[in-house]
């Protein structure tokens, strides 16, 4: 099947400071990648749908000034938390849509990446 | 508002069958996806129903009644490694996953 990397798959960082992590589709085309944030024993909450080429569309309640994704191209996204606070820390997990897939089940998940702000 | 419901947690044994609960309202619907979720790790695609029926993959099968909003993922032979959290999730009509919180199951010898 298809596959998505993340870089880092985890991140330990001092409060203060900026964090970027990487998502990229190996095999296949993402027009759609999306970001998606999980706290222990919670479910996934969306954060922000990023569509290459284009600004990326935040859920309410996400700052978009804090967490800024960059598409640049068919095969990566870029999520970076800007002057992360202890708050920040948690599982970041993103997915991509093929571009090519004329399924709904097309839409597959990064490996998650952990982050941790001390 | 949307709104997904499966139970919190629940507790089977090794070579037995249970059946995984999912009740939906959602502003439309494209289909309603089960992931399969361990520890510590993203979540691993299920299946996928967007009509009536059952859908069977092995010892996985996934059940979908669009009129009563309700869905079942059903497995059975479980094995150990089955223990993880089993997400619900509906594609509204925005083609935006709308997640449930996800069921612990715990699977003992």
């Amino acid at each position: 099947g298809a596959v998505v990397s993340q870089h880092p798959s985890r991140v330990i960082c001092k409060s203060g400071t900026s964090v970027k992590i990487e998502c990229r589709s190996l095999d296949f085309q993402a027009t759609t990648m999306f970001w998606y944030r999980q706290f222990p024993k919670q479910s996934l909450m969306l954060m922000a749908t990023s569509n290459e080429g284009s600004k990326a569309t935040y859920e309410q309640g996400v700052e978009k000034d804090k967490f800024l994704i960059n598409h640049a191209s068919l095969t990566l996204s870029t999520l970076t938390v800007t002057s992360a606070h202890p708050e920040d820390s948690s599982f970041y997990i993103c997915s991509a849509r093929d571009l090519a897939g004329d399924s709904m089940e097309t839409q597959y998940f990064g490996p998650g990446t952990r982050l941790l702000v001390l | 508002g949307q709104n997904i419901d499966q139970p919190t947690e629940m507790t089977a044994t090794e070579g037995a069958i249970v059946q995984i609960n999912c009740t939906y309202q959602t502003s439309g619907f494209n289909g309603l996806f089960w992931y399969q979720q361990h520890a510590g790790e993203a979540p691993t695609f299920l299946s996928y129903n967007v009509l009536d029926g059952l859908e069977e993959k092995g010892r996985f099968s996934s059940f979908l009644s669009r009129s009563k909003g309700y869905s079942y993922l059903l497995l059975k032979e479980l094995q150990m490694k089955d223990s993880a959290s089993y997400l619900c999730a509906v594609l509204d009509s925005n083609y935006q996953l709308i997640w449930g919180a996800g069921t612990k199951l715990i699977i003992k010898p």
